[in-house]
């Protein structure tokens, strides 16, 4: 069974401009969690979409935006991008408690 | 609001030593509470998974245990390995629409 996939794997860009990652769950889980890990920050909540709508959003700006399609897979959009946005972005998926993480997306902002 | 605390920050021990990483939560109301491996720069691994209600689970050499009235979970790792040599996180789950709270980690390095 194949597991959680993101892609690209690596994202550069440059201040200002916008960044969209995206991520695929294993198959036959609905929710779709984002979460954003600076260095040194840890792991931080970013968004939860299940069923297709937005559950919960971390404490993070409007900026950060996303949805999820009707096959359950799901973008993250970063606009106006900061160079405090450099970090790795985690995708998980879950059907009913657990989550399973993929391999991440990591932005670079210069 | 949760937080949850992970000591020590950093670990470094000889192969074959049995160790204990410590996990600590604020508020006692969770669903249940993750331990996750992280190889640098990829994603997470889960470890084990404890459910509120349990005291504790076990997977090969390691052992999770589950102190929900005191805030504090233990990952203990028997026979250390090289190959066990990662960051080890862990995230607890509130009830309802929460998402799961990581601590910072710890980061385990085993000498050979």
């Amino acid at each position: 069974e194949a597991g959680v996939t993101q892609s690209p794997t690596h994202l550069i860009k440059t201040r200002g401009q916008q960044a969209t990652l995206r991520c695929s769950p294993i198959s036959g889980h609905t929710s779709v969690y984002w979460y954003q890990q600076a260095l040194g920050l840890g792991l931080q909540f970013l968004l939860w979409y299940d069923e297709g709508e937005e559950r919960n959003r971390g404490n993070f700006p409007p900026r950060f935006s996303g949805r999820q399609f009707p096959n359950y897979s799901s973008e993250l959009n970063v606009n106006a991008l900061e160079l405090e946005d450099s970090a790795l972005y985690l995708c998980a998926s879950s059907f009913m408690v657990e989550q399973f993480f993929g391999p991440g997306t990591r932005l670079t902002v210069l | 609001k949760q937080e949850v605390t992970q000591i020590p920050a950093a670990l470094s021990v000889p192969e074959g030593e049995n160790l204990v990483l410590n996990c600590s939560f604020t508020d006692s109301a969770i669903y249940n509470l993750q331990w996750f491996r992280q190889d640098p720069g990829k994603g997470l691994t889960s470890l084990l998974l404890i459910q509120s209600s349990q005291r504790e689970q076990t997977s090969g050499r390691l052992n999770a245990s589950l102190d929900k009235s005191s805030g504090r979970s233990t990952l203990y790792i028997a026979a250390s390995q090289p190959g066990d040599s990662a960051t080890y996180l862990c995230a607890v789950l509130g009830s309802g629409n929460t998402p799961l709270v990581f601590g910072k980690g710890t980061r385990l390095s085993v000498i050979a």
